[in-house]
């Protein structure tokens, strides 16, 4: 159980273009999902905080016009990188809390190249 | 300043070996996770530590949390190579509203 899908795993996309990536809870609810990016050798850093049915909170120095965050439902946030730059390159992951018991699962992250 | 200060950055040893890696704070914890992460993937939770002093073992991994609930250390008992990967630990602070905090990493890596 408590397993987080990511879709796609990879994508490389070209400067300008727009990016949609979904992260979905396929065996409980998740009122909540966090987005995270990784850079190559660093840990993860919080990007925000996806609230189903309400709007994202964002950390501090995270531009929300340019990541677009939607949590439509119980099962499903997702995570639009508008205009992508080539410094968008990152390594994305998302997780999910569990609306039950509290716990945080993650999911198998997206690598975004931009070209 | 980072919340939570991981040590060593990067670990490379021969299997078989022990290691220690730590994380450490100034501030106390209610709870303090560790995570290994592989090339490619996302974290996964290896143990949650959550009472001063308490000692959790998960087969060859030793994870302490200190009495002060301000550090924890993962020991790894005769190290495979399939141990390689990143070592995190987080918190997820009350002032922070549960959104966890990651430490910097430790790479280890374990050569046959």
């Amino acid at each position: 159980g408590a397993v987080v899908s990511q879709h796609p795993s990879w994508v490389i996309c070209k400067s300008g273009t727009s990016v949609k990536i979904e992260c979905r809870s396929l065996d409980f609810q998740a009122t909540t999902m966090f987005w995270y990016r990784q850079f190559p050798k660093q840990s993860l850093m919080l990007m925000a905080t996806s609230n189903e049915g309400s709007k994202a909170t964002y950390e501090q120095g995270v531009e929300k016009d340019k990541f677009l965050i939607n949590h439509a439902s119980l099962t499903l946030s997702t995570l639009t990188v508008t205009s992508a730059h080539p410094e968008d390159s990152s390594f994305y992951i998302c997780s999910a809390r569990d609306s039950a018991y509290y716990e945080q699962y993650f999911g198998p992250g997206t690598r975004l190249t931009v070209t | 300043t980072q919340l939570l200060e991981q040590s060593p950055q990067f670990l490379s040893i021969q299997e078989g070996e022990n290691l220690t890696v730590y994380c450490n704070s100034s501030s106390v914890f209610s709870s303090l996770q560790w995570y290994r992460q592989e090339p490619g993937e996302g974290p996964v939770l290896l143990v949650t530590v959550v009472t001063g002093g308490e000692v959790k073992k998960l087969k060859r991994l030793t994870f302490q949390f200190g009495d002060a609930r301000k550090d924890s250390s993962l020991h790894i008992t005769a190290a495979q190579p399939g141990d390689t990967g990143l070592y995190l630990c987080a918190v997820a602070p009350r002032a922070r509203w549960g959104k966890l905090q990651f430490g910097a990493g430790t790479q280890v890596v374990v050569t046959p």
